[in-house]
């Protein structure tokens, strides 16, 4: 199956600096890279995601970035606002019996310091 | 609004209880799955549905059960046969589970205490 590492557990830092959260996936046969964010006391939510055949995917302050070849993805955040602070996942899916399923990272929590 | 309910949203039990979690959904999704989440474990997979009256076990289904008998209801029992239950189990749901950029939608979750 599928395994997804992610990168870093916590991340710390200021207001206005900028977010990186790297992952790596095993399985070449996923084709689909979501990123949820989790704020406390809710369930994760959608907030960007990337196909494999695209390279980069922007929306706003936040951007995805895929390396098929190193089958790595990392999400980057600019201008980090304290309301980004949540834990943020990343998922690869590829088909298994028929459907896909996402695998997920473990999480990083991001914590932004006003 | 649209959205999928879990209940209850806290729920403390004894040991050796069964205890069966509630999620409904009024997306009209045909897929639905339950995750359980642990702090620095990420999010893992008991089970999930594709259809009514069908599901297949995920990667640690060992101690839960499912029943799929409506299609906005997904209800999962955590049994006495599981060691560790408690922690915080997220339902989700999709309306495009066989389509390569599946989309999940999650609920607030439930946190179970086992005491």
């Amino acid at each position: 199956g599928e395994n997804v590492e992610q990168h870093p557990s916590t991340l710390s830092v200021q207001e206005g600096d900028s977010a990186v959260i790297k992952c790596t996936y095993s399985d070449s046969a996923s084709n689909y890279f979501p990123w949820y964010k989790q704020e406390l006391g809710k369930g994760p939510q959608l907030i960007i995601d990337i196909r494999s055949n695209v390279g980069e995917k922007k929306d706003q302050r936040i951007a995805v970035t895929l390396n098929k070849t190193a089958k790595h993805f990392s999400l980057h955040i600019t201008e980090t606002q304290p309301e980004d602070s949540a834990v943020y996942f990343c998922a690869a899916s590829m088909k298994a019996g028929g459907s896909y399923i996402p695998t997920f990272g473990r999480g990083t929590s991001l914590i932004v310091h006003p | 609004d649209g959205g999928i309910t879990q209940s209850p949203k806290y729920l403390f039990r004894k040991e050796g209880q069964n205890v069966t979690l509630s999620c409904e959904q009024n997306l009209n999704h045909d897929a639905m799955y339950w995750y359980r989440q642990d702090p620095g474990q990420g999010l893992r997979l008991i089970y999930y549905s594709q259809i009514v009256n069908d599901f297949q076990k995920g990667d640690i289904a060992e101690g839960y059960s499912v029943s799929r008998e409506k299609k906005e209801s997904f209800p999962l029992t955590v049994t006495s046969a599981q060691k560790n239950p408690t922690a915080f189990y997220l339902c989700a749901s999709s309306g495009q589970p066989l389509s390569g950029a599946n989309v999940l939608t999650f609920g607030a979750g439930s946190r179970l205490t086992v005491l």
